[in-house]
C-alpha cells in the first residue's frame, strides 16, 4: 500500500506568492493532519479533518492559511500570501479510526 | 510551561549502550502516548506507543509510562549507529475529541558513535 504522497516535494518561490501544497492520505484513512516543522517551533499542527472535516484548525498560524479537504484521498494546505517566515517542511498524516499517524515525506517550502 | 518537554541533547552513547530517553507532560488527563523517530531530512515514524502504566517492550526498544509523575520514557538498549537519529515523544491530550490530535516535544537529539 503507497503511504502518504505529498507535492510538490520542494518549493522554492517568491514573498507574495501563493503556494498550494498537496496530500494524498492512505487509502481508507479517515483522518488528515497538517503539520509545519522548523527548527525555532518543532513539529506543530496546523489543522486536522475527521471524514473531510475540519475538526480543528487552532494551529493554523493566521488567515494567510487556508486548508481543504474535498474528497476522502485529496487535501490542499495553501498560503496566500506567502512570507519568509513561512519556510519550513510541511507534513501531511493520515489515519483510521484510533489507530496511530503515518506522515507522509513532507514539502519543504523556501520563501524568498 | 510546554505541553510536552524534552530536553534537546544531543545525547551521546557509545554503541551497545542503554540510551534512555525523556518526556515530561503537562496535561494529566493525557491519555496516550508515543515515541517516533526521525532521522535528518526524513519524515517521523512511529516505534512505540503506551497507554498504560509500567513498561512496554518491543525488541531493543522500551518505553515507560508513569502517570502520576506525568512521565514517559524510551530505553533504546544495545544502541546502534543507525540509531542515531531525532527522537519525538508525542501526547494524546484528554481534549481531543478521540480524533488522536497530537501534541508534540521539540525532540531529543541522539547521536551513537562506534
Amino acid at each position: 500500500d503507497a503511504g502518504v504522497i505529498q507535492s510538490p516535494r520542494h518549493e522554492v518561490t517568491e514573498m507574495g506568492q501563493e503556494v498550494t501544497l498537496r496530500c494524498k492520505p492512505i487509502s481508507g484513512h479517515n483522518s488528515l493532519f497538517w503539520y509545519r516543522q522548523t527548527m525555532m517551533r518543532g513539529l506543530e499542527l496546523l489543522i486536522y479533518f475527521n471524514n473531510n472535516v475540519p475538526i480543528d484548525d487552532s494551529g493554523m498560524p493566521e488567515d494567510r492559511f487556508s486548508a481543504k479537504m474535498p474528497n476522502a484521498s485529496f487535501s490542499t494546505l495553501k498560503i496566500q500570501p506567502s512570507e519568509p517566515r513561512d519556510s519550513a517542511v510541511y507534513f501531511c498524516a493520515s489515519k483510521k479510526g484510533r489507530e496511530t499517524q503515518y506522515f507522509g515525506p513532507g514539502t519543504r517550502l523556501l520563501v524568498l | 510551561q510546554k505541553e510536552v518537554e524534552q530536553n534537546s541533547g544531543p545525547l551521546s552513547v557509545p554503541e551497545g549502550a542503554i540510551a534512555s530517553l525523556n518526556c515530561t507532560y503537562s496535561d494529566r488527563g493525557s491519555q496516550s502516548f508515543f515515541w517516533y523517530r526521525q532521522y535528518s531530512g526524513k519524515s517521523p515514524e512511529l516505534i512505540m506507543f503506551i497507554y498504560s502504566n509500567g513498561d512496554k517492550e518491543d525488541g531493543r526498544f522500551t518505553a515507560q509510562l508513569n502517570k502520576a509523575s506525568q512521565y514517559v520514557s524510551l530505553l533504546i538498549r544495545d544502541s546502534q549507529p543507525s540509531d542515531s537519529a531525532t527522537y519525538l515523544c508525542a501526547v494524546n491530550p484528554m481534549f481531543s475529541g478521540g480524533y488522536n490530535k497530537l501534541i508534540f516535544g521539540a525532540g531529543t537529539r541522539l547521536a551513537v558513535h562506534p
